[in-house]
């Protein structure tokens, strides 16, 4: 299967602890994509990371990719309620036919009580 | 500076009727992507299309789903006899241009199709 896999499914932690998801996948890409979606709602671009690109930061965000590994990390810093939400890896793979198509990982639905 | 932007958010049909869904995509993008998510689900890739032309459509069910972008006007989604399995969200997305040139894919609200 082309898609990503995250992990874990769910995450539960308290306000201002810090949050770790993980994105791996199975093709070779050209970049990687964390995207936030709220309940009943779209989906948020976060953030971006290129294949060249190790770590990137933005906010209280950070993004790590290991090519070799073919994985990706998402790390959210002191957290807070409305972090609450569902997030998603996403990757333009490079394979056979159209290259432009994002692929979405399954999600890691993340809690985080007040 | 508007987004992408879907109608309608929601959708009630009952089965063996259409449900058609538009895309206007943001000001400027050529390109629009459909997805599909089902509850509890990611996103699944559908179609991609530039105007006039599907480009990529190894994700659209062979039958009963077909999408098109014409020269005017938003993209269509359209679902001929529906079935309970079609109730999902379906979202829209456009770019301005290819992964060539690094261009952001941007996400409307998604119509939520109910099959009742």
């Amino acid at each position: 299967s082309q898609q990503g896999e995250e992990d874990p499914q769910a995450l539960s932690i308290q306000e201002g602890e810090n949050a770790t998801m993980n994105c791996s996948y199975k093709t070779s890409i050209n970049n990687l994509q964390w995207y936030r979606q709220n309940s009943g709602r779209g989906l948020v671009h976060l953030i971006l990371i290129r294949s060249n690109e190790r770590e990137k930061h933005s906010g209280r965000l950070r993004v790590t990719l290991d090519t070799s590994k073919k994985s990706s990390s998402l790390l959210i810093t002191a957290s807070r309620a409305a972090d609450t939400a569902s997030y998603f890896c996403a990757f333009r793979g490079i394979y056979g036919g159209a290259t432009n198509k994002l692929i979405f990982g399954t999600g890691t639905l993340l809690a985080v009580q007040p | 500076n508007a987004g992408v932007m879907q109608n309608p958010r929601h959708l009630v049909r009952r089965r063996g009727q259409e449900a058609r869904l538009r895309c206007s995509p943001m000001k400027g993008h050529s390109h629009v992507y459909w997805y599909r998510q089902l509850p509890e689900e990611g996103l699944k890739f559908m179609v991609y299309l530039q105007k006039e032309n599907i480009i990529d459509e190894s994700g659209m069910p062979k039958e009963r789903f077909s999408a098109e972008f014409p020269k005017e006007g938003p993209s269509i989604l359209r679902i001929q006899q529906v079935v309970r399995g079609d109730s999902a969200a379906y979202f829209c997305a456009s770019s301005l241009g290819t992964e060539s040139s690094g261009n952001t894919i941007y996400f409307g609200e998604g119509s939520w199709l109910t099959v009742v």
